[in-house]
């Protein structure tokens, strides 16, 4: 059975502090993506990895993904409260953008 | 540019009633994918149709649950008869295949309760 875990599931953070979200699954695959969601509202696209060593960036967020450790990781650097939400990666298992498999997602809590 | 607009936002209904759920996608996308989303088993997806055809139905969860795709611009989910188990928030999201750089857009849900 294909698993996407995500750790930690829960994450409290203090404001200026980094750091990382882990995403690792069990299947082959070249292509997993990012994304956010804020309480009650709809699921916002961050990142799409493409390829092994696909490393992007958008602020304080960089995505990176390693297809041979099947990991991939979001990293959060200087962490504003703005950053609070759950972040999701779901990995595309059969290549083709349609069968996506989510992780159970990370809530993070940016507090001052 | 409009995103993929749900209908309704919220549905309160009795055990046994028929639910229908509404979906536009993104103009121009090919691909349309409905998702439920609980607490116990996070964001499954249910069914996914390309060109308006259905390609994969597997995580349809019984016969209870049906989808269709009349066109390109609307689909419908529909629960008929509804159980309290099936109390979830289902996405709808759309994409334009055969661009590997798209990700699936979704729209803001419909947050469902069965009594």
């Amino acid at each position: 059975e294909l698993k996407v875990e995500q750790n930690p599931l829960f994450l409290s953070m203090q404001e200026g502090k980094n750091y990382t979200i882990y995403c690792n699954y069990s299947t082959t695959s070249d292509r997993l993506y990012w994304y956010r969601q804020d309480p009650g509202k709809s699921l916002e696209s961050l990142f799409v990895l493409l390829s092994n060593g696909a490393v992007k960036q958008e602020g304080r967020l960089m995505a990176s993904l390693d297809t041979k450790a099947r990991l991939s990781t979001l990293h959060i650097t200087a962490a504003v409260h703005d950053l609070s939400a759950t972040y999701f990666c779901a990995v595309d298992v059969n290549q083709a953008g349609t069968a996506l498999i989510f992780g159970k997602g990370t809530t993070l809590s940016v507090s001052s | 540019d409009a995103g993929v607009i749900q209908s309704p936002r919220h549905e309160v209904t009795e055990m046994g009633q028929e639910v229908t759920l509404r979906c536009k996608p993104i103009s121009g996308h090919n691909s349309l994918f409905w998702y439920r989303q609980t607490m116990m088993r996070g964001l499954e997806l249910l069914i996914y149709f390309n060109n308006n055809v259905p390609i994969d139905d597997s995580g349809m969860p019984e016969d209870r649950f049906s989808a269709k795709m009349p066109n390109a611009s609307f689909s419908t989910l529909k629960i008929q008869p509804s159980e309290p188990r099936d109390s979830a928030v289902y996405f709808c999201a759309s994409s334009l295949l055969g661009y590997s750089n798209q990700p699936q857009h979704f729209g803001d849900g419909t947050r469902l309760s069965i009594l």
